[in-house]
């Protein structure tokens, strides 16, 4: 079946534009997630959503950075005013539980570059 | 907090020996272990993962990690490596239920042949 599918596949914008980044979980998956990667940083939690509950934020990097997820299904990442360390690929993944625990699907991302 | 600690940002093995990717992890909570491979442009695609019972895991293309509480690990192994297996490994931990991952900062494994 398909996967988690993510657009754009890159993204380039100017220093101080807003970006809106788009996810398709896999469906039925009840939970999706936000990860960014980046050269300095790694791999770090954004943005995690499950179900109809209120989406845990507590990897946002700052008030540039908000998503939502409509219906259940489909995501949006949006970036306000963006900067040059915003740079980075960022990841979406879906989840389906299996024994208990989340199993992450993860798409190919999008990669932002901030010039 | 949890964190994760990958010894060797890169790795290099010949094809058909052994490999090794160490991951030792720090957690409050019983953890949960995930390893995932990233190929060049693609997303993560997850190997393996460790939750309860048998600390032995096996996963996907002939690896394998062993969850040891004592020495607070959970290498990657793979008895013979295979040119395709050139790829970054992540390992990762959660809290619970695998939802919101910590990842490791990743081993590049380079296979020659």
């Amino acid at each position: 079946g398909a996967g988690v599918s993510q657009s754009p596949s890159n993204k380039v914008t100017e220093k101080g534009k807003d970006v809106e980044l788009r996810c398709d979980p896999i469906s039925g998956h009840t939970a999706l997630y936000w990860y960014r990667q980046s050269l300095g940083q790694g791999l770090e939690f954004l943005i995690y959503f499950q179900g109809n509950s209120a989406p845990d934020k507590s990897g946002l990097p700052s008030d540039r950075f908000s998503a939502e997820r409509t219906g259940g299904s489909v995501s949006t990442l949006t970036i306000q005013r963006t900067q040059q360390e915003d740079s980075a690929v960022y990841l979406c993944a879906s989840s389906l539980v299996v024994a208990g625990v989340s199993e992450q699907y993860f798409g190919p991302g999008t990669r932002l570059t901030v010039t | 907090a949890q964190s994760v600690t990958q010894l060797g940002s890169h790795v290099s093995v010949s094809e058909g020996a052994l490999v090794l990717l160490r991951c030792n992890y720090s957690s409050s909570v019983p953890p949960y272990l995930f390893w995932y491979v990233q190929y060049p442009n693609q997303g993560l695609q997850l190997l393996l993962k460790y939750t309860t019972g048998a600390t032995l895991v096996k996963g996907i293309n002939g690896f394998e990690a062993e969850f040891k509480k004592s020495e607070t690990s959970f290498h990657l192994t793979k008895p013979s490596a295979h040119m395709s297996d050139a790829a970054e490994y992540f390992c990762a931990v959660s809290d619970s239920y695998g939802n919101k991952l910590v990842f490791g900062a990743g081993t590049i494994l380079r296979v020659k042949s």
